[in-house]
Parts: structure tokens; sequence; C-alpha cells
């Protein structure tokens, strides 16, 4: 079985501070995709990245960077220099299992970025 | 191009009743999931559609949830008798075939607001 843990429910930030969400995850399979997606108000679910279990390589795009650990089965997200506008709600997902095609979301964590 | 777009985006019934939430997908992508977000949780997967079939059923929580895709491009999740507990958003979203060994971002629509009084 699969699981997804944010165990950050929410965040409040002043604008142009520096935050990371954390994402721990759980899978027994060696080959596995995890995901970022970001939920504003409006409510569709925004797709931001996607890493497979074979490349740990993080990555820096723009102000956002991912820090992927398979040691400590984490995927945790930073945004650097936060605006108003990062205000929303955001799911580490994870894709495991030949077979399966459905993602297991976390609960997500609330992020309030304050003027 | 356009996203996956849903219809209505509220539906609200009365306990008992039968209701019918619409998906339509990206053009062109065969695989067409459903979600259900309630209030406060993450998205938990109901039913992945590959063309016209369901590949996987496992999430659909009883036999009063049925989706079908007759031709392949929109959806329709039907939910008999329903009851207050399914209250929450019902989340569609489409991907990409891609090739073996690989795995496509989901691309989500705006949900349809159910609400059961």
């Amino acid at each position: 079985a699969q699981k997804v843990t944010q165990a950050q429910t929410e965040i409040s930030v002043v604008e142009k501070e520096d935050v990371t969400l954390d994402c721990v995850y759980e899978t027994r399979d060696t080959t596995y995709y995890l995901f970022w997606y970001k939920q504003p108000p409006s409510g569709e679910l925004v797709f931001l990245i996607r890493r497979n279990s074979f490349d740990e390589q993080n990555e820096i795009s723009g102000r956002y960077s991912w820090n992927f650990q398979k040691s400590t089965s984490s995927f945790n997200f930073t945004i650097t220099a936060s605006q108003v506008v990062d205000s929303a709600v955001y799911f580490c997902a994870l894709k495991s299992g030949a077979g399966s095609y459905q993602l297991t979301f976390g609960k997500g964590t609330k992020l309030s970025v304050i003027p | 191009g356009a996203g996956v777009s849903q219809t209505p985006s509220n539906k609200v019934t009365e306990k008992g009743k039968y209701v019918e939430l619409r998906c339509d997908p990206i053009s062109g992508h065969t695989a067409l999931y459903w979600y259900r977000q309630s209030l406060g949780q993450g998205p938990e997967f109901l039913i992945y559609f590959q063309g016209t079939g369901a590949a996987d059923d496992s999430g659909l929580p009883n036999d009063r949830f049925f989706a079908v895709r007759p031709e392949g491009s929109v959806s329709t999740l039907k939910i008999q008798r329903t009851e207050r507990g399914d209250s929450a958003v019902y989340l569609c979203a489409s991907s990409p075939v891609m090739s073996t060994g690989s795995w496509a971002e989901q691309f989500f629509g705006p949900g349809t607001r159910l609400t059961v009084l």
C-alpha cells in the first residue's frame, strides 16, 4: 500500500520569505513517480512537477525548487521569495506499482502568504 | 487548447436522488480519471479509463457509483440513491498516452461540487 504524509496542515509566511513544504511517502515499489500540485482558491489542481524514482536530481525552476531524497522517502518543495499569488493548498502525490494508474495524494498544506 | 471541463460546476440534490456528473477531457487524451475530494482532504481516486473501458475501478466506494465513457472521450459519473456523505467535489483528470515505462502527469478539471441535502 502507498501513503503520502504532509505533516504541515497550514503555514503562514510574510511575503518574500522562503518556505519549504514537506512530503514523506511510503511505497514498497522500486519504481514510482512523485508529483506536486497546487490548488488555488479557484479549486483547479495545477501540476507543478513530476519526478520518477530513478531521478534524484534536484531541480530549481525560477522561485521553485525540489529536494528528492530516497534515503528518507522525502520529496520537499521550496518556494523562494514567496509572493501573495503563491497562496494555495499544495498537494504531494505518489503513483507507484506497474499496474496502478491512480495517484495517492497527501492531505495538503495550506500556504498563506501575507503581504 | 482547452483544458478539462466539467459540468455542472455545482449540483445540489436531495438524499435518495440520482445524479450525473460530466467530464470533457483534453482532446486526444486517452486516459481519464475520476477523483473525489472531501473538505480539507486530498483527492481520492475513484476510477480510471483507458479509452472506453474502465481499467481500474477499485476506488469506487460502493455499487451506487458507476461511470461510463462510451466513445472514449466524454465520461459521466453516475451516483444512485445519493447520501449526505456523498457531498464532495468530484474531480476529473485526463492524461495522454505515454511510452512504456514512463508516466504522464494528469491534468485536472475545475470539479463539480456536489451537495446532498
